[in-house]
């Protein structure tokens, strides 16, 4: 079984600065890991996934995350925000071959101000 | 548009009622997959379709909930004699078949929230 935590559940930042957010998983399998978007009242939207090679992946909207395996981390960074990516952020893991099932961490809230 | 539909948007039942949802996925699409959402936490799988069959079924899926995709098109999410714990956002997606294609991507529905009074 797989799991996968988001420690912080809420992120302010100011408006034009970096931001990380942190994503944590656990498997006794290699996994593919994902973010996922969702604005208020939306579904989600892929961000960007991993699944082998470089360990640095680049997503849409600006967004990058990088997979530490030895860490099992996969963190979501943007060097400069804008109020427009505020919503709600979820990383996500599957195992290869594991029928696309994914698992959700609980979120983090980014929230943008200027 | 060739996203994932999901009718209605929103649903407000009063307890004990029985309400039931419609997702289209994307027409290539062979994967279906239902997927529950509350306050607060990340969607939670619930379970999903290979073509018509149904392939998994989440602890989640008590025996009031029952999933359909007659002929592997759309599906459908029952939920018989609704209490207040069901209200959620439920959220279905899809995806190809072939993991190679697209590395295992899902592309999800705007979801129907669920309102149980």
């Amino acid at each position: 079984a797989q799991s996968v935590t988001q420690l912080d559940s809420q992120v302010p930042v100011f408006e034009e600065a970096p931001v990380e957010l942190r994503c944590n998983y656990s498997s006794s399998v290699s996994v593919y890991l994902f973010w996922y978007v969702q604005y208020p009242n939306q579904g989600l939207q892929l961000l960007l996934k991993y699944l082998s090679g470089s360990t640095l992946v680049k997503g849409i909207n600006g967004f990058e995350a990088e997979f530490n395996k030895s860490q099992t981390s996969f963190h979501l960074r943007k060097p400069s925000v804008h109020i427009s990516d505020t919503a709600e952020y979820f990383c996500a893991v599957t195992p290869p071959g594991g029928g696309n099932k994914l698992t959700f961490g609980t979120g983090t809230q980014l929230k943008v101000e200027l | 548009d060739t996203g994932v539909s999901q009718n209605p948007r929103h649903k407000i039942t009063k307890r004990g009622q029985n309400v039931t949802f419609r997702c289209d996925p994307i027409s290539e699409h062979n994967r279906l997959y239902w997927y529950r959402q509350t306050l607060g936490q990340g969607p939670e799988f619930l379970t999903y379709f290979q073509n018509e069959a149904q392939l998994e079924k989440s602890r989640l899926l008590s025996d009031r909930f029952s999933a359909e995709r007659p002929k592997g098109s759309f599906s459908t999410l029952e939920i018989q004699r609704t209490e207040q714990g069901d209200s959620a956002m439920y959220l279905c997606a899809s995806s190809p078949t072939s993991l190679a294609h697209t590395g295992a991507e899902a592309f999800f529905g705007q979801g129907t929230r669920l309102t149980v009074v």
